[in-house]
């Protein structure tokens, strides 16, 4: 079956960079997604078709594909973007539908 | 603005049923594919159901097929999720999703809050 994998965690301090990166064999042909979870709260979309950002989205989002890699960057982090971000594609037949594993970033 | 509400969680014994409703409501319901997404206590999100707009299409994982049927009623802009043969793997938070489908993209752009399934004697 179809797997994206993504780091289980990644550290940050307030007001630097943070990369989130998601790795999936179909990534070259099939667009990545984003989600952000903040705890007990429903997942919202924070990037859509690799590096598009939905209204309401800081600009401080941003996203990109290389290869069979996604990147999410959060381009000075704010105490308020700690959160579980997840990546969603499918497989490139377009048949299974998979979230990564999710990353958990610390703003410490 | 776009609300999804879900309902018709609760604890359910190994082997039973759960129906869950999602009530939506700030854009033309008709007009959407809808989704079923599922996270499982502590860990991440999970696909479960598809519907097309007038219902014609339905796409389930793997792990649910034959036990889960997902449906709509366009009348009264809502969307179902028949759950049967229950087992404890399938306790999860369940979210309502509107689907985005074009030529080459396909993804979810607003959930629901979720309402939990517990599956336990």
């Amino acid at each position: 079956s179809y797997e994206l994998t993504q780091p289980p965690s990644v550290p940050v301090s307030p007001g630097q960079t943070a990369r989130i990166t998601c790795s999936g064999d179909a990534l070259p042909k099939k667009y990545a997604y984003w989600y952000q979870q903040k705890s007990g709260q429903a997942p919202v979309l924070v990037i859509y078709e690799d590096s598009k950002r939905p209204s309401g989205i800081p600009e401080r989002f941003s996203g990109s594909s290389s290869g069979t890699m996604a990147t999410l960057t959060i381009s000075g982090a704010q105490v308020e973007d700690e959160a579980d971000y997840y990546c969603y594609s499918t497989d490139s037949s377009g048949n299974q539908r998979v979230f990564g594993g999710g990353t958990k970033l610390t703003v410490l | 603005e776009v609300q999804l509400v879900e309902s018709g969680g609760g604890l359910v014994q190994p082997g039973g049923s759960l129906r869950l409703s999602c009530a939506a409501s700030g854009f033309t319901f008709s007009n959407y594919w809808m989704s079923w997404v599922r996270q499982a206590p502590g860990k991440g999100l999970e696909w479960v159901a598809n519907i097309k707009q007038d219902g014609s299409e339905k796409y389930y994982v793997d792990s649910v097929k034959g036990r889960f049927t997902i449906s709509r009623d366009n009348t009264k802009n809502s969307l179902y999720l028949q759950m049967n043969s229950l087992r404890a793997e399938d306790t999860a938070v369940y979210y309502c999703a509107r689907r985005i489908r074009t030529d080459s993209s396909t993804y979810f752009d607003y959930w629901g809050q979720g309402t939990l399934v517990t599956v336990s004697s």
